[in-house]
């Protein structure tokens, strides 16, 4: 079966940095998104990789091992607005979009 | 950039009755449309996906007769639950990819809360 695995909760201090895993097995690859969803809103976009690699932008960075079925979300210098969930989702071989269940970020001052 | 609008954001109705929510792709066209529904603490699950004068394609589980998606134009689809109940009450996202390729991500609406009393 394909599987995405996050962490469920994670807390971390105001102007610190964060790292968000997630790990998948699924039928093929064709690229990983991370979202983010503040409670009770929609998902927004905030990285793609689909070549190994660190890809960076701005505060937020996002890191793809292929091989290891491996990807991070790296979160610099938090501020208490990204207290949210973090969710990983993997696009198989059918270009289907596999979500994983989410990593709630808690934000402490 | 591209933005897709959802309407309601929020509808309580009564049981056995039937609520349509609509999505719309404001600056874009949108030749496929996904459907989600999400419970509280869980994750995004696939209901459907919608392609513009076609049939939708449900997913494992999903009441076609139930959970009714008209894709009539490129901008606009609309899933209609149909005799809702308790159990439907859920939060509704809709979706919609633009032309942009593999890489191009999802673009959400803001979601329907749906509560049915």
């Amino acid at each position: 079966g394909q599987n995405i695995d996050q962490p469920t909760e994670m807390t971390a201090t105001e102007g610190a940095i964060v790292q968000i895993n997630c790990t998948y097995q699924t039928s093929g690859f064709n690229g990983l998104f991370w979202y983010q969803q503040h409670a009770g809103e929609a998902p927004t976009f905030l990285s793609y990789n689909v070549l190994d690699g660190l890809e960076e932008k701005g505060r937020f960075s996002s890191f793809l091992s292929r091989s290891k079925g491996y990807s991070y979300l790296l979160l610099k210098e938090l501020q208490m607005k990204d207290s949210a969930s973090y969710l990983c989702a993997v696009k198989d071989s059918n270009y289907q979009l596999i979500w994983g269940a989410g990593t709630k970020l808690i934000i402490k001052p | 950039g591209a933005v897709v609008s959802q309407h309601p954001s929020w509808v309580i109705c009564k049981s056995g009755t039937s609520v349509k929510i609509e999505c719309r792709s404001l600056d874009f066209q949108a030749t496929t449309m996904f459907w989600y529904r999400q419970f509280p603490k869980q994750s995004l699950m696939l209901m459907a996906t919608s392609n513009e004068g076609s049939k939708a394609t449900y997913e494992q589980g999903v009441e076609k007769d139930k959970f009714l998606i008209n894709h009539a134009s490129l901008t606009l689809s609309t899933l209609t639950v149909t005799s809702a109940h308790p159990e439907d009450s859920s939060f509704y996202i809709c979706s919609a990819r633009d032309a942009g390729g593999d890489g191009s991500p999802l673009h959400f609406g803001n979601g329907t809360r749906l509560t049915v009393t």
